[in-house]
């Protein structure tokens, strides 16, 4: 079955930098990779997903890209704000469900 | 608007008294799920309802049952919950053409007194 490896666990950034976030997975048949977005008590929220068709997505500050050969996707937020402290998983599909990574705690300091 | 409704937002429960979670939706999608999710760690699956097609994972314990009355609403039951019971648990749903864009409720935060 499919595994999904995400890291940093952890990541800093100051308000205005940009964070990246890194993800790879197991299975080459996977065709579907989501990210969500969850806040402190809150159910976890899909901001940006990526098929296997295209490399990469853009929808303002966040994109993701896709490297089916090497198995990897990324997410990369630009001008980060405080509003972006959350944590973030990545997932890859598998069949009928989604298998997600670990998560990305990040914390934007204005 | 169209959503995913999760009752109660907060439960307590003793030790061993069952408890029931719900889950409500008004997206019309076929795919309702039920996850687990404990501090600091990834939604985990427990099981999911294609239509009234139950789907239970290999892992998930006897105790968690579940039950689809119609398109709208699923029930989690926990039949004797434990202290290690206490979680969030996440409702999600999807279409039956797109299962993997799965859009969540706002969770039940589970306490197990």
């Amino acid at each position: 079955g499919e595994n999904v490896e995400q890291h940093p666990s952890t990541l800093s950034v100051q308000e205005g930098d940009s964070a990246v976030i890194k993800c790879t997975y197991s299975d080459s048949a996977s065709n579907y990779f989501p990210w969500y977005k969850q806040e402190l008590g809150k159910g976890p929220q899909l901001i940006i997903d990526i098929r296997s068709n295209v490399g990469e997505k853009k929808d303002q500050r966040i994109a993701v890209t896709l490297n089916k050969t090497a198995k990897h996707f990324s997410l990369h937020i630009t001008e980060t704000q405080p509003e972006d402290s959350a944590v973030y998983f990545c997932a890859a599909e598998d069949t009928d469900k989604l298998i997600f990574g670990t998560g990305t705690r990040l914390q934007v300091f204005p | 608007d169209a959503m995913v409704i999760q009752n109660p937002r907060y439960q307590v429960t003793q030790f061993g008294k069952p408890v029931t979670l719900s889950c409500s939706q008004t997206l019309n999608h076929n795919v309702m799920y039920w996850y687990q999710q404990k501090s600091s760690q990834a939604p985990k699956l427990l099981f999911h309802y294609y239509d009234k097609d139950f789907n239970n994972e290999a892992d998930t314990p006897d105790n968690f049952q579940s039950r689809r009355p119609n398109t709208s609403f699923c029930f989690l039951d926990i039949r004797s919950p434990g202290l290690g019971d206490a979680a969030m648990y996440l409702c999600a749903t999807s279409s039956g053409t797109a299962f993997y864009e799965q859009y969540f409720g706002p969770g039940t935060r589970l306490t197990v007194t």
